[in-house]
């Protein structure tokens, strides 16, 4: 348990459906990010929201499309995905401070979504 | 965050000592050295940091010698559960992407 929960843990979408995930971390940290995970490929930063605050977005096809209402939720709004899309998505927060050289992110035990 | 190379797997065997060891020439003088720890299909998890020389908890011990170019992750008597993927961090996000890299995968024999 690390104080960052994803609902759902498991989705099944169509190509045509339009679903969100959810995130909420219970750390009082000050930053979130959405994460991808394909099979056996490493993480893929998605987006980061730091005080709510969208401040990266590594050029994400725009049928993912985040929302951070405030410093503790965090959702990932689907639709028309590609099968190509499923993979398993994780959230994660951290407490950033900058300058301190260092911050430890925890993640949420991610979704894994299936497009068919 | 300064750049690490990893090596992309290692093969060990229960009840042994592992090392494994991240290369970070470019680490700037207040960054921290990070590593997490991946099963499959959860998110990494957060096993031991440090600055400089030694720090051991529970889990781990990492070692970081003088001029910081480099850390060792030592697993003392490594069980089949130790399996994972282990990744390698240094310092704090800023403008460059959060990239995790590939980690190195470490298997453990019985």
């Amino acid at each position: 348990e690390t104080g960052v929960t994803q609902t759902p843990r498991h989705l099944v979408m169509g190509m045509t459906n339009k679903k969100s995930l959810k995130c909420e971390q219970h750390l009082g940290h000050n930053a979130m990010y959405w994460y991808k995970q394909s099979a056996k490929k490493p993480l893929e930063l998605m987006f980061v929201y730091s005080l709510e605050e969208r401040v990266e977005n590594n050029s994400v096809p725009s049928r993912f499309s985040p929302e951070c209402p405030n410093s503790s939720h965090l959702f990932l709004h689907l639709h028309t995905l590609q099968p190509e899309d499923s993979a398993l998505y994780l959230c994660a927060s951290s407490q950033e401070a900058i300058g301190t050289g260092t911050y430890e992110q925890y993640f949420g035990p991610g979704t894994r979504l299936t497009v068919t | 965050l300064a750049k690490t190379t990893q090596p992309i797997s290692m093969d060990s065997y229960e009840g042994q000592e592992v090392n494994i060891t991240c290369s970070h020439n470019n680490i700037a003088t207040n960054d921290y050295i990070t590593w997490y720890q991946q099963f499959p299909s959860q998110g990494p998890r957060f096993i031991i940091q440090g600055y400089k020389t030694k720090v051991t908890n529970e889990v781990a011990s990492l070692f970081i010698p003088a001029d910081r170019k480099s850390s060792t992750l030592s697993l003392p008597r490594v069980s089949l559960s130790d399996t994972a993927v282990y990744y390698c961090l240094v310092g704090e996000r800023r403008d460059d992407k959060i990239i995790f890299g590939k980690g190195t995968r470490l298997h453990i024999l019985p």
